[in-house]
């Protein structure tokens, strides 16, 4: 599992600032996602990505911007990050669409204060 | 979009019992339903996944059932240990390349 990981593992941020949380993985698979898990909601999907270049929105995409410039890093932008975006971060890859599960990132536990 | 449900949020069973975990979808054209297990600080896990074309699968004490019809799949853990206390999540796939998770079934094993 070591092919996918995630930077920073903890990161405190006041609320205005900008932060990005960084994915990579050593796989080459098309599809990397973000999600966000809290308590009581389990894990939602932010955005997605297909390939290099592609990406899509998920259940909660506002506040969040993600680029795909290659196919091995997938970073998520908080573009002002706020106190509600507090949350524990999960990146996944899959090689192919429904063919493999996901494989997970060990994850970023972000504050924001 | 798709929805996933899932049941019950929290389960505590005694060791050596049987544990089961209900979800439903809402979308007739989904066509894979993984599941994952979390453990305390660590990151999901896959442990089992089923398509559609499937109405039953094991993987030794593990198993997952699919009713396309009725849009229910289930969990089944049998002769559960200690080692099966975890959150267990379902999802199911959704139309663009994605999937949608449940919000968790938190396992308890008591001794």
């Amino acid at each position: 599992d070591a092919g996918i990981t995630q930077s920073p593992r903890y990161k405190i941020t006041e609320t205005g600032r900008q932060v990005t949380l960084m994915c990579h993985q050593t796989w080459s698979h098309s599809y990397m996602f973000w999600y966000r898990q809290d308590l009581g909601h389990g894990l939602r999907l932010i955005y997605y990505s297909a390939a290099a270049d592609i990406t899509d929105k998920g259940e909660v995409p506002d506040g969040y911007v993600v680029s795909r410039s290659k196919t091995e890093n997938f970073p998520l932008t908080l573009e002002s990050a706020t106190r509600s975006q507090t949350s524990v971060y999960f990146c996944a890859s899959t090689p192919l669409r429904d063919r493999d599960g996901y494989t997970f990132g060990s994850g970023t536990r972000l504050t924001v204060v | 979009g798709e929805n996933v449900e899932q049941h019950p949020s929290t389960l505590s069973v005694q060791e050596g019992d049987s544990a089961v975990i209900k979800c439903t979808y809402s979308d007739s054209a989904s066509n894979y339903f993984p599941w994952y297990k979390q453990e305390l600080g660590k990151r999901p896990q896959l442990i089992i996944d089923i398509r559609s074309n499937v109405g039953e699968k094991k993987d030794q004490r593990i198993a997952v059932t699919l009713n396309k019809t009725a849009k229910h799949f289930s969990l089944h853990i049998t002769e559960t240990q200690p080692e099966d206390s975890a959150v267990y999540f379902c999802a199911a796939s959704a139309p663009g390349d994605k999937i949608i998770f449940g919000k968790g079934t938190r396992l308890h094993i008591l001794p």
